[in-house]
C-alpha cells in the first residue's frame, strides 16, 4: 500500500458525460501529479500541483481540469468524455519536488471506461 | 517519437537467468525512476537514481545511471516468477518542479 489512495477504482460512463477522480495523497506530501495510462499511449503525464498551486503541465486536453485543494487532496474533472478517453488514471504524491531526490508514490489508478 | 526509449519491449526469460532492462533518453537526464507494475494495478517505486555514475541495489535488482550516455539500465540477477511485471522507467530533464515522463515499459515474464 502506497498511501496514496484513489476513488472510484472503476468507472463507467458513457459518451458526452463529465467525470471527477479524487486523490488522497501520502500524509505529509504537498505534490500531487496525474497521469493517464493507456495501451497506445503507455504512461501519459498531465499536470503537477505542490501545496495548491500548479508546478508543471504536460499534454493534458482542454476538456481536463484539475486542482489541488487546501487539505491537499486533488480532483482531476474529465468532460465531454469520448471513447478515447477510456484509459487508467494515476494519482501519485511526493514530498517536494521530483530534483530533491523525493520518492514519487503511486496510488492503484481509476479504471475509466468511457461507452 | 518517446522521449525515452526502453529496449526490450518484452523479455521471457528461465527463472534463475539474469537480465538487463536499458532506458535511453533523448534529452540530458538530471534523474531517473524505476518502478514495476503489474498488469492494471498501480506503479511500485524500486529505485532513483540522480548522480551520473550512481548505482543502488535491493535485493537483486540493481539499476545504474550513465549521464554521459543519457541511459540507465536495470540488472536483476537470478530471477524468480515474482520479478514478472512490466517495468517503467521514469526521467526527468531538469531542477525544480518538472514532469517525469516514462517510457512504454518493459514486459518480463519468467518461466518456473
Amino acid at each position: 500500500d502506497s498511501g496514496v489512495t484513489q476513488t472510484p477504482k472503476h468507472l463507467i460512463t458513457a459518451t458526452g458525460q463529465r467525470v471527477t477522480l479524487r486523490c488522497s495523497p501520502r500524509s505529509g506530501d504537498l505534490s500531487v501529479y496525474w497521469y493517464q495510462q493507456s495501451l497506445d499511449q503507455g504512461l501519459q503525464f498531465l499536470i503537477q500541483y505542490y501545496n495548491g498551486e500548479e508546478r508543471a503541465k504536460g499534454n493534458i486536453l482542454e476538456r481536463f481540469s484539475a486542482q489541488q485543494f487546501p487539505d491537499l487532496h486533488s480532483e482531476l474533472n474529465l468532460s465531454s468524455l469520448e471513447l478515447g478517453d477510456s484509459a487508467l488514471y494515476f494519482c501519485a504524491s511526493s514530498v517536494g519536488h521530483t530534483s530533491s531526490g523525493n520518492t514519487i508514490y503511486f496510488g492503484e489508478g481509476s479504471w475509466l471506461t468511457v461507452v | 517519437s518517446q522521449e525515452l526509449e526502453q529496449s526490450p519491449q518484452s523479455l521471457i526469460v528461465q527463472e534463475g537467468k539474469n537480465l538487463t532492462i536499458n532506458c535511453t533518453s533523448s534529452k540530458t537526464l538530471y534523474g531517473l525512476y524505476w518502478y514495476k507494475q503489474k498488469y492494471g494495478e498501480g506503479l511500485i517505486f524500486l529505485m532513483m537514481l540522480q548522480k551520473g555514475g550512481e548505482e543502488k541495489s535491493h535485493e537483486k535488482i540493481t539499476a545504474k545511471l550513465d549521464e554521459k550516455k543519457q541511459q540507465s539500465s536495470l540488472h536483476i540477477t537470478a530471477s524468480q516468477p515474482s520479478h514478472a511485471g512490466i517495468y517503467l522507467c521514469g526521467a526527468f530533464h531538469s531542477g525544480g518542479y518538472q514532469k517525469v515522463t516514462f517510457g512504454i515499459g518493459t514486459k518480463l515474464q519468467v518461466i518456473p
